[in-house]
């Protein structure tokens, strides 16, 4: 069974830091790009980062670049997000997701298969 | 950045209706597209992908259209699970986005 499990929310003050930990099981961890996405109270999803398998590519939603970093440890089969310099707006749970496998010719449109239950990131003073 | 505008952003209706919510991109996506539900206090659970591929183990009563700017998520007949909200997001990029959601409600 698929499982990803997300650690280490919580409550932080302006301009700190903070480290997000996915753990996954159940699936060759190593084959799949990662991605973290975010959801602040009462809002919408946000797209925050993703990962490719062997870690040589990552990208980056505009709001977070420079102040995150998303990164892997294929052995110990877990997930990474580095947030520094948080702002009041980073405030929401953080889910960790899996990239389905499937690509066309053109793309690779399979979207998020499976998904964490999320950690909360509260930003405050 | 592709924006995703989804509309209505609030539907209300009855079990047993046929729903149909709107995802339209700011510029063409081909087919890459994917849709999501969520329940209150959940993970966004995968629905459709590739514009129209229905996930494994979801129902039949839904189904995706569309390519390019202009996409559809169809309920056929809403069941009181489906009560929920949906999410698009586009997978054109490496920089993703989502659509702002479409929350239904029972009537």
């Amino acid at each position: 069974e698929v499982q990803l499990v997300e650690s280490g929310g919580g409550l932080v003050q302006p301009g700190g830091s903070l480290r997000l930990s996915c753990a996954a099981s159940g699936f060759s961890f190593s084959s799949y790009w990662m991605n973290w996405v975010r959801q602040a109270p009462g809002k919408g999803l946000e797209w925050v980062a993703n990962i490719k398998q062997d870690g040589s590519e990552n990208y980056y939603v505009d709001s977070v670049k420079g102040r995150f970093t998303i990164s892997r440890d294929d052995a110990m089969n877990s997930l990474y997000l580095q947030m520094n310099s948080l702002r009041a707006e980073d405030t929401a749970v953080y889910y960790c997701a899996r990239r389905k496998r499937y690509c066309n010719s053109v793309s690779c449109p399979g979207g998020l298969d499976y998904w964490g239950q999320g950690t909360l990131v509260t930003v405050s003073s | 950045d592709i924006q995703l505008t989804q509309s209505p952003s609030f539907l209300s209706a009855s079990v047993g209706d046929r729903v149909t919510i709107t995802c339209r991109a700011s510029q063409g996506i081909s087919n890459s597209l994917a849709w999501y539900q969520q329940k209150p206090g959940k993970a966004p659970k995968l629905l459709i992908y590739a514009a129209s591929t229905l996930q494994s183990g979801v129902p039949s009563r839904f189904s995706g259209s569309g390519s390019g700017t202009e996409f559809t998520l169809t309920i056929s007949s809403l069941q009181p699970e489906d009560f929920a909200t949906y999410y698009c997001q586009q997978l054109n990029s490496y920089l993703w986005t989502f659509g702002q959601g479409t929350k239904v409600e029972i009537k």
